[in-house]
C-alpha cells in the first residue's frame, strides 16, 4: 500500500537558517512525489515536484527537495528560511500502476514556523 | 488562466440537512479530486473523478458522493449532515489524468460548519 510519513509534526527555525521538512514514503512501483503548503485559511499550492532525473529538485520560493532511493525519504529544504515561509507543509505521493492511476496520497502535515 | 474556483465559499448547516458543493477545474483541466481537511484527521482524500468516470474513491460512507459533469465542472453532495462533516473541503484539479506526472491545483474552500 501507498503512504507518506511526514515523522514532525512542527518544525521551528530562526530566520536566515537552513530549514528542512521531512518526509518519508512507501510505494509498491516507481514514486511520484511532490510537496504542496497550504497558508492559513487557503487551499494547497504545488511547491514541487519529483518524476525522474536529478534527486535535487527545484522549486518555488527558494525551496527544493532531495529525493533518496535507498532511504525512500523526500525531505524539503531552504538554504535560508524567511518568516513568511512559516505555513503548513504537506508531501504527497501519486499511486502508479504502470498503466493505472491511483489517488494521491497526502502526509499529515509538517507546521513550520519560522521567528524573526 | 483562472485557478480553481469553489462555490460557496462558506456554508452553516444543521444536521440532518443536505449540502452540494460545487468546483470549476482550471480550464483545460480533466481530473478533479475532492479531499476533506479537519484538525483531528488531516487531509483526507474523498474521489477523483475523470472524464465524468469516478476513478479513485476514499473510505467514506455513501452520504458522501460526487459527479463530474461533461465541461469537467464538479459537485460533491453530503446527505444527513453530521457533526463531524464540519470541515474544509477542497477541490483540486490537474491538467490529465493518465499519467503521474501533473500536480494538482488546489481551490480555496468551501469551509462547512454543521450545527
Amino acid at each position: 500500500a501507498q503512504s507518506v510519513a511526514q515523522p514532525e509534526d512542527q518544525v521551528n527555525v530562526a530566520e536566515g537558517n537552513p530549514l528542512t521538512v521531512k518526509c518519508t514514503y512507501s510505494v509498491s512501483g516507481n514514486p511520484y512525489l511532490f510537496w504542496y503548503v497550504q497558508y492559513p485559511n487557503r487551499g494547497l499550492q504545488f511547491l514541487l515536484k519529483y518524476i525522474t532525473g536529478d534527486n535535487l529538485v527545484k522549486g518555488s520560493y527558494g525551496f527544493e527537495a532531495e529525493f533518496n532511493k535507498s532511504q525512500t525519504s523526500f525531505h524539503l529544504k531552504k538554504p535560508s528560511a524567511l518568516v513568511s515561509d512559516s505555513a503548513l507543509y504537506f508531501c504527497a505521493v501519486r499511486d502508479w500502476r504502470g498503466s493505472t492511476l491511483g489517488r494521491l496520497y497526502f502526509g499529515r502535515g509538517t507546521q513550520l514556523t519560522v521567528w524573526p | 488562466k483562472a485557478g480553481v474556483t469553489q462555490t460557496p465559499r462558506y456554508l452553516i448547516k444543521t444536521r440532518g440537512q443536505q449540502v452540494t458543493l460545487s468546483c470549476s477545474p482550471i480550464s483545460g483541466h480533466r481530473s478533479v479530486s475532492w479531499y476533506q481537511q479537519t484538525p483531528g484527521q488531516g487531509l483526507q482524500f474523498l474521489f477523483e473523478y475523470f472524464s465524468e468516470t469516478q476513478r479513485n474513491k476514499g473510505n467514506f460512507p455513501g452520504r458522501f458522493s460526487g459527479r463530474q459533469f461533461s465541461n469537467s465542472r464538479s459537485e460533491m453532495n453530503v446527505s444527513t449532515l453530521e457533526l463531524g462533516d464540519s470541515a474544509l473541503y477542497l477541490c483540486a484539479s490537474s491538467l490529465e489524468g493518465r499519467t503521474p506526472r501533473n500536480e494538482q491545483f488546489f481551490g480555496p474552500g468551501t469551509r462547512l460548519t454543521v450545527l
